[in-house]
């Protein structure tokens, strides 16, 4: 089966301050993995995927598979970065279903 | 370009109804996935639309129907509506089924069923 847990609802910090927001899945064969963000009263876009390896935003995400983990991590928050985040799962069976985490909220205070 | 577009925004229907959303893909578009989001959960695939056909279906029972036009547009139907229906719609799009093409998603529609 596919699952994704994201463990924390709400993630809350101070600017500057460094921020992971956790991610773990669950499935038999290699995935790919994403974060979605959802800014407040925009549309949900992605913000990373896993082959790509790149920083997006100062955010970087690396596939741990023996832990199946994907954190997402940032080492200097910024206001700017409140929002809602959802970790994301495709299987390997060439579909794009996408199987997401129930997500985290990040707060980020001044 | 003005992206993924659904209507309408919001609706309220009451239980036993049927409903009818839609969807415009981003231009340059051909496949349509929908998603349903319950308030504090993550979205759900329902299913994905490519040159008129179901491509792939999640776990959904058959109340929930789609359709996909020839200028890839494509509206999400659902049947004798349950309370447990109300949720945000999402709709995304994407440039071929390939499973590394990103999906790009539309703003949603808030159905509430009463």
């Amino acid at each position: 089966a596919q699952r994704v847990t994201q463990p924390e609802k709400l993630l809350s910090v101070f600017k500057g301050a460094p921020v992971e927001l956790k991610c773990n899945y669950s499935y038999s064969g290699s995935p790919e993995l994403f974060w979605y963000v959802q800014y407040s009263r925009q549309r949900l876009q992605l913000l990373l995927r896993h082959i790509s390896r790149e920083s997006i935003k100062g955010f970087t995400a690396d596939l741990n598979k023996g832990e199946t983990s994907f954190h997402l991590k940032k080492p200097f928050a910024q206001e700017e970065d409140s929002a809602m985040y959802y970790c994301a799962l495709k299987g390997n069976t060439g579909f794009q279903k996408l199987v997401f985490g129930t997500g985290t909220r990040l707060l980020v205070s001044p | 370009d003005a992206g993924v577009t659904q209507s309408p925004t919001h609706l309220i229907k009451t239980r036993g109804q049927q409903v009818t959303l839609r969807c415009s893909p981003k231009s340059g578009h051909d496949t349509v996935s929908w998603y349903q989001q319950a308030l504090g959960q993550g979205p759900q695939f329902i299913f994905q639309y490519y040159e008129e056909e179901e491509r792939q279906r999640g776990n959904f029972p058959d109340r929930f129907s789609g359709h996909q036009f020839p200028n890839y547009s494509s509206e999400l139907n659902v049947n004798a509506l349950l309370l447990g229906d109300s949720a945000l719609y999402l709709c995304a799009s994407s440039e071929g089924v390939s499973s590394y093409n990103e999906q790009f998603f539309g703003p949603g529609t808030r159905l509430t069923v009463l």
